[in-house]
């Protein structure tokens, strides 16, 4: 599995937008980008994933580079809410063991009133 | 609502006293996982089902049993607990290659 490279930590200011970075250059060209989420210890929750376009939802947007080396989420207004764990994941397709999900360390973002 | 349920939420035991780990989700999901989450090594799988009577290996099997009867449920078996099992344990769910859904955890201390 590729790996992923991100920031320990950040922090923003409630309002503001958060843009999380994450880098993986050895993605394969059929792997895509998962970003889940943690707030302190509760169980992960998906955010987003893209493979190669940029990716919006109610929850967020993801830009992906377009060598795809690298990838950032963004919480377009932080809220308090948002302060967890950011987990940047590459997965291939298919199922089986390809399904498993290979968490890091993540980003720990702190929004501050 | 759709969710994954995980019982008990919270367990503090004894060594080599067998528990179970009951795990539910009503999204229909063929796939179904177990992972574990310990400070530092981050989340790693247990062990993983295909779908009912399909099950598999994942990262950190040992001391650890599943069964897969039903498609809904996916109970984690501890049948001889021991201290470095301390942890706090995730079932997920999703369709074949599609987005996993997690349950709330379940934190459990072996003494």
């Amino acid at each position: 599995d590729a790996k992923t490279t991100q920031p320990p930590s950040m922090d923003c200011a409630e309002g503001r937008a958060a843009n999380l970075p994450c880098n993986h250059s050895t993605i394969s060209g059929n792997e895509y980008v998962y970003w889940y989420r943690q707030i302190h210890s509760q169980g992960p929750q998906y955010i987003i994933h893209g493979l190669k376009n940029n990716e919006t939802n109610e929850m967020a947007s993801l830009i992906i580079t377009e060598d795809r080396k690298s990838s950032t989420l963004i919480l377009p207004h932080a809220t308090l809410r948002d302060t967890a764990v950011y987990y940047c994941i590459v997965r291939p397709p298919g199922t089986g063991a390809n399904s498993k999900l290979t968490f890091g360390k993540g980003i720990t973002l702190s929004v501050r009133p | 609502e759709a969710q994954v349920t995980q019982n008990p939420r919270y367990l503090i035991t004894v060594t080599g006293k067998k528990l179970t780990v009951t795990c539910s989700q009503n999204m229909n999901h063929e796939y179904m996982s177990w992972y574990r989450q310990d400070p530092g090594l981050g989340l790693r799988q247990i062990y993983y089902s295909m779908n009912v009577e399909v099950t598999d290996k994942g990262d950190v099997p040992e001391g650890y049993k599943v069964s897969r009867k039903e498609k809904r449920n996916f109970p984690l078996i501890l049948e001889s607990p021991s201290p470095n099992q301390t942890s706090l344990y995730f079932c997920a769910s999703s369709h074949p290659g599609d987005t996993q859904y997690f349950g709330p955890g379940t934190r459990l201390t072996v003494l």
